[in-house]
C-alpha cells in the first residue's frame, strides 16, 4: 500500500516568509509524529498527534512553529517568520496508536531552505 | 533528559566485509525500545532493527544484529556480509516504553567499498 507522502519535496524561502509543509500518513495510521533533521544533527522530535487528542507540542523549538492535523489525518507544519536556522529536512512519521511496539514509518521528507 | 549518541560520524567498510557501528545512550528508566533505522540518499528511513529492553536476547534480522548492553546502556549494530545496498545514514534511536517520542543519535555515515 501506499507510504507516508509528504509535499513539496523541496522548499526554498526567503526570511521572515511563512512555510506550509503538508505530510499524509498511511491510511488507518492514528498517530502522525514530526520531525526535523538539521545538517549534521540527527533528527529532533516536534510535535505528535494521536486520533482526537490534545497534541504533544512538546519538541516545537519556538512559537513560530504550529502544526494541524485535519480529520485525524493529513497534518500541516506551518513555520512562521522563517529564520534561517529553520533550514533542514522536516520529516514526518505516522504509525497505526502510539502503542508500545508500534514502527514510526517515516515520509521522504520536505527539505526546507531558507535563504 | 534521555540522550543518544554515536561516536562514529562516519565508517566505512569493505563490501562482504562485517562493520560494528556504536550507540550509547543515557537513561534513568528501565523499559524502553532501542532502534536502529537507515536512511539512504533518498532520504526514506527505514526500520533496520528494533530492541526491546527488557529482552536479553540481542535482536537479529538477517545480516543485521545488535550486540545490547543494558548495563553499559550500550546499543551497537553489526552487518555482516556488508553489501553496496548498505550504505546510508544510520541513526539509533530510543523510546520510553510508555511512549513513541523518539530521540535519535546524530547518525553515522556508513560508506560500503566494492
Amino acid at each position: 500500500g501506499a507510504g507516508v507522502s509528504q509535499s513539496p519535496s523541496n522548499k526554498v524561502t526567503e526570511k521572515g516568509k511563512d512555510v506550509e509543509l503538508r505530510c499524509d500518513p498511511i491510511s488507518g495510521h492514528t498517530a502522525l509524529y514530526w520531525y526535523r533533521q538539521s545538517l549534521g544533527q540527527g533528527l529532533e522530535f516536534l510535535i505528535y498527534f494521536q486520533g482526537n487528542s490534545a497534541p504533544d507540542k512538546s519538541g516545537l523549538p519556538s512559537d513560530r512553529f504550529s502544526a494541524e492535523r485535519t480529520g485525524g489525518s493529513v497534518s500541516t507544519l506551518t513555520i512562521q517568520r522563517t529564520q534561517q536556522e529553520d533550514s533542514a529536512v522536516y520529516l514526518c512519521a505516522s504509525s497505526w496508536t502510539r502503542g508500545l511496539q508500534e514502527t514510526q514509518y517515516f515520509g521522504p521528507g520536505t527539505r526546507l531552505l531558507v535563504l | 533528559a534521555q540522550t543518544v549518541t554515536q561516536s562514529q560520524p562516519e565508517m566505512s567498510v569493505q563490501e562482504a566485509e562485517t562493520v560494528t557501528l556504536s550507540c550509547t545512550y543515557d537513561t534513568s528508566e528501565s523499559d524502553y525500545y532501542l532502534f536502529w533505522y537507515k536512511q539512504p540518499p533518498s532520504r526514506q528511513m527505514i526500520l533496520v532493527i528494533r530492541q526491546e529492553a527488557y529482552k536479553q536476547q540481542n535482536a537479529t534480522e538477517n545480516r543485521f544484529s545488535v550486540n545490547f548492553q543494558k548495563a553499559a546502556k550500550s546499543f551497537s549494530l553489526k552487518i555482516s556480509d556488508s553489501q553496496l545496498g548498505d550504505a546510508a545514514m544510520y541513526f539509533c534511536a530510543y523510546t520510553l516504553y510508555n511512549n513513541n517520542d523518539m530521540r535519535f543519535g546524530a547518525g553515522t555515515r556508513l560508506t560500503v567499498k566494492p
